[in-house]
């Protein structure tokens, strides 16, 4: 199962919005609704943002918001703080034995 | 509070052998789902292996398939991954995560345990 695809780097200014592709196939996240986003700071572990493509678990801030068209996710983080230079993860699940594809992880820059 | 927490990493030769561990506490472990997921250094995340609550349904990686047996005891709520023939390539930190019910996602993760292979 190959990872899905994302940019290797995006920036934004603090106040801006920025956002995330996850480019899968149809065999993940293009069959299921199953896409979720993880943001993971250096050194420590990952940390759920979105599942189930749109839904923020409790705690996580609104400004993280997830979509999906076709085969492609996106992450949008609005109003950017310097608290949120991190790597950013999409995963999806998949139509074979694999129960996550994650994704090739995005470091996000604050400028 | 909900935690969990890896143990058993290590130095191990080539072709080794090596069992992690991952103790939860703050939730009733027996209704969750399980995963292994480990981070090479500086590279992405790298989803292992699977097993549902009630032991019946395990997947794993293509990566790992044979090599890895992942496994619970819920009376010690506890979950494990023997690793067999390791590699270089197995040289990672390793995260047991939690199924956040029913959406395919993992919701708490621990620490990490690091396994170098060398």
């Amino acid at each position: 199962q190959s990872a899905l695809t994302q940019p290797a780097s995006v920036s934004g200014s603090p106040g801006q919005s920025i956002t995330i592709s996850c480019t899968g196939t149809s065999g993940d996240i293009g069959a299921y609704n199953y896409v979720s986003w993880y943001q993971q700071h250096p050194g420590k572990a990952p940390k759920l943002l979105i599942c189930a493509v749109s839904d923020r678990p409790s705690g996580v801030s609104n400004r993280f918001s997830g979509s999906k068209s076709g085969n492609t996710a996106s992450l949008t983080i609005s109003g950017l703080q310097a608290e949120d230079e991190a790597t950013y993860y999409c995963s999806s699940h998949t139509h074979t034995n694999t129960r996550y594809v994650f994704g090739t992880g995005t470091q996000v820059t604050v400028l | 509070e909900v935690q969990l927490v890896e143990s058993g990493g290590g130095l191990v030769q080539p072709g080794g052998s090596l069992r992690l561990s991952c103790v939860a506490s703050g939730f009733t472990f027996s209704n969750y789902e399980m995963n292994w997921v480990r981070q090479a250094p500086g590279k992405g995340l790298e989803w292992l292996s699977y097993i549902s609550s009630t032991f019946n349904t395990k997947f794993y990686a293509d990566s790992v398939e044979g090599r890895f047996t992942i496994f619970r005891d819920n009376t010690k709520n506890s979950l494990y991954l023997q690793m067999n023939s390791l590699r270089a390539e197995d040289t990672a930190v390793y995260f047991c995560a939690r199924d956040h019910q029913n959406t395919v996602s993992a919701d708490y993760w621990g620490q990490g345990t690091l396994v170098t292979v060398s």
